[in-house]
């Protein structure tokens, strides 16, 4: 089964400031999606960025950006110029590439999550 | 706003009842996902449903179950409520061999007092 691994429950950063969210994950599938969710105090879950595995460009979103390296199972998310409204808590995700008809469970494996504070 | 719906957005009841919580998917989305989030549990995978049939299934109890109707809503019923099934209870739908990212909907809070 696979694991996510977020080791970071608490992060902090200054208003305009860069930050950089950790993830790991653990599994023995090559082709994978990634995901990083956003749950502001609403509680609604929004996608900031998401990776597909056969890709080694890492993904882009704006002020979000990814490090994906394959081999260390490391899927990290770097927020550029923070700004109060980034102020949640962020999810690291693991999907498998199997299509539906393959079976499998085709579900979100989610991190712990991290909390960031973005101080003004 | 994801386009996914979610009712109620907030249920209380007491243990040993039967609740039943209503998900619609975005339009033209064909796979509906179960999520329940919890202070114990954090975030987890309950259930998948595709085109009205079950796809896969994740840490879902037996006094869980779904069903996805020709509309292509969908419906967790959970039975015989305890306590510790308190939780946010997040419907998420996707495209078929898409591009993988699942949408949320705004979740029904359950209280189980």
């Amino acid at each position: 089964a696979q694991t996510v691994t977020q080791s970071q429950p608490e992060m902090s950063v200054q208003e305009a400031e860069t930050v950089t969210l950790s993830c790991t994950y653990d599994t023995s599938e090559s082709d994978y999606y990634l995901f990083w969710y956003k749950q502001p105090p609403s509680r609604q879950m929004i996608l900031v960025i998401r990776q597909e595995a056969y890709k080694q460009q890492n993904a882009t979103e704006n002020r979000f950006s990814v490090n994906f390296q394959k081999a260390a199972k490391s899927f990290s998310l770097k927020i550029s110029d923070s700004q109060l409204g980034d102020a949640a808590m962020y999810f690291c995700a693991y999907r498998s590439s199997a299509t539906n008809s393959g079976g499998g469970a085709d579900g979100l494996t989610f991190g712990k999550g991290t909390h960031l504070i973005i101080q003004p | 706003d994801s386009g996914v719906t979610q009712t109620p957005k907030h249920l209380i009841t007491a243990t040993g009842q039967r609740v039943t919580l209503r998900c619609s998917p975005r339009s033209g989305d064909l796979s509906v996902y179960w999520y329940q989030q919890s202070l114990d549990q954090g975030l987890q995978f309950l259930i998948q449903y595709y085109n009205g049939e079950e796809r896969a299934k994740g840490n879902i109890l037996e006094r869980f179950s779904a069903q996805q109707f020709p509309d292509l809503h969908s419906e967790l019923n959970l039975s015989s409520l305890e306590l510790g099934d308190s939780a946010l209870y997040f419907c998420a739908s996707s495209v078929v061999a898409g591009r993988g990212e699942q949408f949320f909907g705004p979740g029904t809070r359950l209280t189980v007092l």
